[in-house]
């Protein structure tokens, strides 16, 4: 299994509060995603990182901020927590240089927003 | 744009029975295509990959999927059903050289003893 872990696993905050989750891989890996999913929606793609302090937005980017200043840890940061963004958190990691393309998930974050 | 149709949210077949989950997708060109299987309360584990050549793919856990371009699908077979088989089956695509990956929205399957 590839080294992905992601803390917390669970988490319940109140609306408005801030709320970061953070992805930790051993992997060395240069790509790293955060993804949400939701019943009926499959994974749908938050931000992505393609190196250190290298990031883009993806499909559902609004309310979201990350930051990644070391290989290993890709952050994700809900600035003031909405009752929509409840939902599974995963974390994936993705390396190029090998021929391989693709993703290895972490364990997954429940968060709940109150 | 890049979309990815899993038509059945739900799959119900008996155990020893053979599978058929469907994955179709659009986009230009050949992308590079994956099934993963998601456990309840588990991250995603990939079972096959498709980038190029042989059409039919083989996976962990005796699964194969067919790469058909003239239908732009990638279906995802298993000859016999096992009750552990019983999870979430996601199909994505990914843009050869974007590093982004477009996943369908799931087909579980229940599997009747």
């Amino acid at each position: 299994d590839a080294g992905i872990t992601q803390s917390p696993r669970h988490k319940v905050t109140e609306t408005g509060t801030p709320v970061t989750l953070r992805c930790h891989q051993t992997e060395n890996h240069r790509y790293m995603y955060w993804y949400r999913q939701d019943p009926g929606h499959g994974l749908r793609l938050i931000h992505y990182s393609y190196g250190v302090k290298d990031t883009d937005k993806g499909e559902v980017s609004d309310g979201y901020s990350v930051s990644r200043s070391k290989t290993e840890d890709f952050l994700l940061t809900l600035e003031s927590a909405t009752s929509s963004q409840t939902s599974v958190y995963f974390c994936a990691i993705s390396e190029s240089n090998s021929g391989n393309y693709e993703q290895y998930f972490g364990p997954g974050t429940r968060l709940t927003v109150t | 744009a890049q979309s990815v149709t899993q038509p059945d949210i739900h799959i119900t077949v008996s155990e020893g029975a053979s599978l058929e989950l469907r994955c179709n997708y659009s986009y230009g060109a050949t992308p590079y295509l994956f099934w993963y299987v998601q456990s309840p309360g588990q991250g995603l584990q990939l079972l096959l990959k498709y980038f190029s050549g042989d059409t039919l793919v083989q996976g962990i856990k005796g699964f194969e999927a067919e790469f058909k371009r003239s239908q732009s699908s990638f279906n995802l077979r298993k000859p016999s059903v096992h009750w552990s088989d019983a999870a979430e089956y996601f199909c994505a695509v990914g843009s050869p050289g974007t590093y982004k990956y477009i996943f369908g929205t799931g087909t579980r399957l229940k599997v009747l003893a």
